[in-house]
């Protein structure tokens, strides 16, 4: 079965301190794995893929397939991260989304 | 240029009505998807559409959930005798060309529906 589990409903830190967003993921196979953001007010959006090995705004994030994990980091957060953050995976050339419950990130001056 | 747009964006309903929802992909994008979000949980896939064929929908619930991509662009989910756990956010995106390996989802603003 596909599953993607996000632990924390909501991160609180203060501005410039690190920040981790824990994803976890369960698939039989070799699956694409994404960040989605979804700011308030706007519609959901891709922060970032795997395959990608790209840091945006900042971000990023390292596909460990031993621990079938998908952490997003930052090492300084900003105010304007402040936002929901979704994990999917996709199967490989599959095409639906599996996505976790999501994590509020909050960001405090 | 104009991404996916949904139609209505709220939609409130007595239970046992009948709903339709539209979605106005991207031009030109192949790809279509409708994804259900119930209140604090991340998107549940529903159906998708490669053109106007209906190539996976084994998300959809229940038989009262019937979707449609007739000219292979503009979608519609319908969902006929409403109940009070339809109530959601009905989220539609759409991807350019055909898959060889992942091409980006570009999701729509969502139609709330409540069910009363």
């Amino acid at each position: 079965a596909q599953r993607v589990t996000q632990p924390e409903k909501l991160l609180s830190v203060f501005k410039g301190a690190p920040v981790e967003l824990k994803c976890n993921y369960s698939y039989s196979g070799s699956p694409e794995l994404f960040w989605y953001v979804q700011y308030s007010r706007q519609r959901l959006q891709l922060l970032l893929r795997h395959i990608s090995r790209e840091s945006i705004k900042g971000f990023t994030a390292d596909l460990n397939k031993g621990e079938t994990s998908f952490h997003l980091k930052k090492p300084f957060a900003q105010e304007e991260d402040s936002a929901m953050y979704y994990c999917a995976l996709s199967g490989q050339y599959g095409n639906k989304l599996v996505f976790g419950a999501g994590t509020i990130l909050r960001v405090k001056s | 240029g104009a991404g996916v747009s949904q139609s209505p964006r709220y939609k409130v309903a007595k239970r046992g009505q009948d709903v339709a929802l539209r979605c106005d992909p991207i031009s030109g994008h192949v790809s279509l998807f409708w994804y259900q979000q119930a209140l604090g949980q991340g998107p549940e896939f529903l159906t998708y559409f490669q053109n106007e064929a209906q190539l996976d929908k084994s998300g959809l619930p229940s038989d009262r959930f019937f979707a449609e991509r007739p000219e292979g662009s503009v979608s519609t989910l319908k969902i006929q005798r409403t109940q009070q756990e339809d109530s959601a956010v009905y989220l539609c995106a759409s991807s350019p060309v055909l898959r060889t390996i992942y091409n980006e989802q570009f999701f729509g603003p969502g139609t709330r529906l409540t069910v009363l």
